[in-house]
């Protein structure tokens, strides 16, 4: 199995441009999240999704949207892009979610570097 | 909100030395989990901690969630070059929040 997949690896952006980060996993999970990590700060969520066809916003998304059309991938993207959204973006599934009590032991990506010029 | 604050930052031990890092939250947790992330690498996860008091361990890394479930701790016994990363928690109540991380150097 090859887990939790992200493409691209790195992207280069022009302010104002648009783009789409496609994540896919072959775990057959539930639910999917997409984290931004900035030095200092951590991960912190930007939409995450509970099943096909569902997207919920999470701690940080404005600026992201977010479609989970099938099962086993989640895309994210950024309709004009800011130097602000200059970040590495990871991607994790887990069988469950964010309800108190779940268990959910998220399995992530490799990453996407972004950079936003 | 929910606020989860993570000390150090970062700590320097030499090798064979201990190493804690603590995770404080400001509202009572349902669970918390704790993540290791080598430089370069994405987060793995390590353990999840769910009751009252929990001590569990992992070779040389023991994991505590306190009495109250606000806080946790992860600490290494005699830390080798291989432990070398940032360590977060997740810190889960009606959503998850990660620390920021603690980065540890041996």
């Amino acid at each position: 199995n090859a887990g939790v997949t992200q493409t691209p690896k790195f992207r280069v952006l022009k302010t104002g441009q648009s783009m789409t980060l496609l994540c896919a996993q072959d775990m057959n999970h539930e639910y999917m999240y997409w984290y931004r990590q900035d030095p200092g700060m951590g991960l912190r969520l930007i939409h995450y999704s509970v099943g096909e066809g569902t997207t919920a916003k999470g701690e940080v998304p404005d600026g992201y949207n977010v479609s989970r059309l099938k099962k086993q991938n989640f895309l994210l993207g950024l309709e004009s892009a800011a130097p602000s959204q200059t970040s590495v973006y990871f991607c994790a599934s887990s069988y469950l979610g964010l309800a108190p009590y779940s268990y959910n032991e998220q399995f992530f990506g490799p990453g996407t570097r972004l950079t936003v010029l | 909100g929910q606020q989860v604050m993570q000390i150090p930052q970062y700590q320097h031990v030499q090798e064979g030395e201990d190493f804690t890092t603590y995770c404080n939250s400001s509202t009572t947790l349902s669970n918390i989990q704790w993540y290791k992330q080598r430089p370069g690498g994405h987060p793995v996860f390590l353990i999840q901690l769910v009751k009252s008091g929990e001590v569990k361990k992992q070779k040389r890394l023991t994991f505590q969630f306190g009495e109250a479930k606000k806080n946790s701790s992860l600490h290494i016994t005699a830390t080798q070059t291989t432990d070398v990363g940032t360590y977060f928690c997740a810190a889960k109540n009606n959503d998850m929040r990660f620390g920021a991380g603690t980065r540890l150097t041996v």
